[in-house]
């Protein structure tokens, strides 16, 4: 199957620091990539969708000033997390479509901010 | 709206004991229906995608189905090293955002 990478793993930071999240698809071309949030023992939680070279799509409730994605290539998106606090704690995960294909996820971040 | 729906939402099974998953889906058209299997504390791992309704996949011990209505993840003599939370996603027509279900969590004991 393909590859996604995710990177880095794990992640602790002080408050009203920033920290960017890479994801990277290896082996294929990303059209589409999809960031997420997944509370303990919750499903995934989409964040927002970002196509190759154009804005993020968020959703509703996510402050896209707070988390900026940026989709530069076909192969990598970036997530930072902006003046991060104790409440942006959590497991995010990247997934990354290609064309005529299925989505295909990232390791996973798990970000603490003390 | 897309609504997908993940039955039990969690399951015990003695090793070797067989069972089934149920992700029961509404979507306006079907582009297609995954199947993905998660560790605690890492991302989803790719099982299956089913396309049309009467499509079957299998992988080891894993075997999944599709209706038009649902899906189902049949675990056949299943081991301690399947105990994972399983997830069910639907790509609707017109849409490449996938809609999850909560999952399933299914715990194997030895």
């Amino acid at each position: 199957g393909a590859v996604v990478s995710q990177h880095p793993s794990r992640v602790i930071c002080n408050s009203g620091t920033s920290v960017k999240i890479e994801c990277r698809s290896l082996d294929f071309q990303a059209t589409t990539m999809f960031w997420y949030r997944q509370f303990p023992k919750q499903s995934l939680m989409l964040m927002a969708t970002s196509n190759e070279g154009s804005k993020a799509t968020y959703e509703q409730g996510v402050e896209k000033d707070k988390f900026l994605i940026n989709h530069a290539s076909l192969t990598l998106s970036t997530l930072t997390v902006t003046s991060a606090h104790p409440e942006d704690s959590s497991f995010y995960i990247c997934s990354a479509r290609g064309d005529r294909m299925g989505a295909f996820f990232g390791q996973g971040t798990r970000l603490t901010v003390v | 709206e897309d609504q997908v729906t993940q039955s039990p939402e969690a399951l015990r099974l003695q090793e070797g004991e067989s069972s089934s998953l149920n992700c029961s889906y509404t979507v306006s058209g079907l582009r297609g229906l995954f199947w993905y299997r998660q560790d605690p504390g890492k991302g989803p791992e790719f099982l299956f995608t089913l396309y049309s309704a009467g499509e079957e996949k299998e992988k080891e011990r894993l075997k999944a189905t599709l209706t038009k209505k649902e899906s189902f993840l049949h675990i056949t003599a299943p081991k301690p090293e399947d105990s994972a939370t399983y997830l069910c996603a639907v790509h609707p027509g017109g849409s490449y955002i996938p809609t999850f279900g909560r999952g399933t969590s299914l715990i194997v004991h030895p």
